[in-house]
């Protein structure tokens, strides 16, 4: 159980376009998902913190008007990224907590490439 | 906030044991985590220890924990090639709610020679 999906696994595209990323509770209900991103060799960053049914908190340095989230549904919370650069190609890992626990459940990643 | 710091690679030859080590900076840290990343993939929990504990083992892993050094160890014996991964060990952060951020070190890059 408390399996984590995302799709896709691994996009292209082009500058200046918007790329929208999924991140699934497959068995489990998760009022709370978290988004990182991590740069090739280097640890996860938080980005943000996703609660269902209000607004995400961001964390400091992350442009919330840039990589937009929305989490709404108690399986469901998406990342899009907005006319993206390639500075922003990185791989993105959400994690997800059941409703009433503290273990945080991995997704296997989404990596962007901007070109 | 916290602060967690893992050296950041180890190379052993399979079959040998392999020690990755994490020190951290929040002594109000309940549970502590070791995650492992194979490439292009997302985290795998691979075994936790409470504060309270001092050592916890779970097959080829052993967890040794080291509350007044604040320090933090991971024991594989008899490594594999299929262990090659990046290990990262992760501290709470108690936020508000009851949702718990981690805090991820730099992860250790294991690298196991045939």
């Amino acid at each position: 159980g408390a399996v984590v999906s995302q799709h896709p696994s691994w996009v292209i595209c082009k500058s200046g376009t918007s790329v929208k990323i999924e991140c699934r509770s497959l068995d489990f209900q998760a009022t709370t998902m978290f988004w990182y991103r991590q740069f090739p060799k280097q640890s996860l960053m938080l980005m943000a913190t996703s609660n269902e049914g209000s607004k995400a908190t961001y964390e400091q340095g992350v442009e919330k008007d840039k990589f937009l989230i929305n989490h709404a549904s108690l399986t469901l919370s998406t990342l899009t990224v907005t006319s993206a650069h390639p500075e922003d190609s990185s791989f993105y890992i959400c994690s997800a907590i059941p409703t009433g626990d503290d273990e945080q459940y991995f997704g296997p990643g989404t990596r962007l490439t901007v070109t | 906030g916290e602060d967690v710091e893992q050296s950041l690679f180890l190379s052993v030859r399979e079959g040998d044991s392999s020690v990755i080590n994490c020190t951290y900076t929040d002594s109000s840290s309940t549970y502590l985590y070791w995650y492992k990343q194979e490439p292009g993939a997302g985290l795998q929990l691979l075994t936790y220890i409470f504060s309270n504990m001092d050592m916890k083992q779970d097959q080829r892993l052993t967890v040794l924990l080291n509350k007044k050094d604040k320090h933090l160890s991971l024991r594989i014996a008899d490594t594999q090639t299929g262990d090659s991964a990046i290990y990262f060990c992760a501290t709470p952060e108690i936020s508000s709610g009851s949702a718990r951020q981690l805090t991820f070190g730099s992860g250790t890059q294991l690298t196991v020679l045939p």
